[in-house]
Parts: structure tokens; C-alpha cells; sequence
């Protein structure tokens, strides 16, 4: 199986940081990763698709790079509705396993 | 508009079987592949497993293999999840999920969940 997993674990952030969120997989993946964003009590919600493609109406200050095995999420400008948990997912192999997730909040 | 909408979640004892249901409108259910996903309360998503258009492939996470079986009814537009054996770790919110077209297994739209307890 393709073990994945996220850095950090949590971070704290102000309205207007960027942040970046990394993600690796145990082995390459090329592109097929996928970011999703969840809220608590909510479902999650797809962010970036094939490592950097922004899915429709998702704000642009969201961004995907890499491929292979490393892959990062970067938020330009955080905004209040950004504080979130992120997970990342490989669309490579079965089974279609999650990273851990990375918690965003308020500094 | 696109909706998937879960069902079905409730108590049952360890041991004991549900089914889930998930309706979808708003899209040919029958052109997409379709997912189920759960989470354990407080932890990361878990993939439970996969379905193809037709229902002709199907894939299943390790832990859930030989108790759980996913089926659809392309002409009910229904997404199902038998669940049985269930244990307790089995306790999550569970998801069904839209599988877009391209680029493997990638969840585009997400039921509101659904969730078990399986708990004596």
C-alpha cells in the first residue's frame, strides 16, 4: 500500500500568511494527488486535483505543485474561511489512501 | 445542481449489519464511478471503497474486505453500502463520494455523511 504523510501535523496562522502544507507518498505517484479541504462537522471538499489542477470555483490563492513523491499546498493570502484540516489523497493505486491531515488555525 | 445525498447510519451492536444508501440527482449517475469514505470521530478519512460505472470493478480497503459490499442501482441512480460483521471500529461518519472523470479516484462531490455506531 501507498503510505501517505503530511507536514506539519498543525500549524498556526494569521489572516494574509502564506501557507504551505507538504505531502509525500512511500512511493511515486506522478500526479495523482488530490487536496481536500474539511471544516468541522462538514464534508470535505475537493481544493486541487492532479497534483496542481485548481478544481472549479475554488479561489486561485489556493495552488498545487510537485509530483513523483513530493507534492506541496500553498495558500498565498490566508483568508478567515481558510482555517481548515487539509488532507491529501493519491488517485494512483488502490487502496486510494489519505494522508494524516494538517490543521490550520488561528494564531 | 449536483447532490449526493448519504443515509441509512444508526446503532447497531457489534456483530450486526446496516445497509447505507446514497441518492444522487443532478448529474448521469450511471457515466460515474462512485465511492464510499468514512471517518472515525476525531480522526482522518479512511477510503472504504470503490465502484465503477457499470459496477463490473470493484476495490475494497483491507479492512472492510469480505464484510462490506458496495453496490449501485444505475437505474434508481443508487449508490449502496452492505455492511456487515460490523465491529467497533467500524464507528465513523461515512461518506459517499462523486469519482470524477480522469486522473484516478478523485472525490469532486460528497454526501453531508451518514453516521454508525457500533457499540454493545
Amino acid at each position: 500500500d501507498i503510505q501517505m504523510t503530511q507536514s506539519p501535523s498543525s500549524l498556526s496562522a494569521s489572516v494574509g500568511d502564506r501557507v504551505t502544507i507538504t505531502c509525500r507518498s512511500s512511493q511515486s505517484i506522478s500526479n495523482y494527488l488530490n487536496w481536500y479541504q474539511q471544516k468541522p462537522g462538514k464534508a470535505p471538499k475537493l481544493l486541487i486535483y492532479a497534483a496542481s489542477i485548481l478544481q472549479s470555483g475554488v479561489p486561485s490563492r489556493f495552488s498545487g505543485s510537485g509530483s513523483g513523491t513530493d507534492f506541496t499546498l500553498t495558500i498565498s493570502s490566508l483568508r478567515p474561511e481558510d482555517f481548515a484540516t487539509y488532507y491529501c489523497q493519491q488517485s494512483y493505486n488502490t487502496p486510494f489512501t489519505f494522508g494524516p491531515g494538517t490543521k490550520v488555525d488561528i494564531k | 445542481e449536483v447532490q449526493v445525498v448519504d443515509s441509512g447510519g444508526g446503532l447497531v451492536q457489534p456483530g450486526g449489519s446496516l445497509r447505507l444508501s446514497c441518492a444522487a440527482s443532478g448529474f448521469t449517475f450511471s457515466d460515474y464511478e462512485m465511492n464510499w469514505v468514512r471517518q472515525a470521530p476525531g480522526k482522518g478519512l479512511e477510503w472504504v471503497s470503490y465502484i465503477s460505472s457499470s459496477g463490473s470493478a470493484i476495490y475494497y480497503a483491507d479492512s472492510v474486505k469480505g464484510r462490506f459490499t458496495i453496490s449501485r442501482d444505475n437505474a434508481k441512480n443508487s449508490l449502496y453500502l452492505q455492511m456487515n460483521s460490523l465491529r467497533a471500529e467500524d464507528t465513523a461518519v461515512y461518506y459517499c463520494a462523486r469519482d470524477r472523470p480522469e486522473y484516478g479516484v478523485t472525490l469532486d462531490y460528497w454526501g453531508q455523511g451518514t453516521l454508525v455506531t457500533v457499540s454493545a
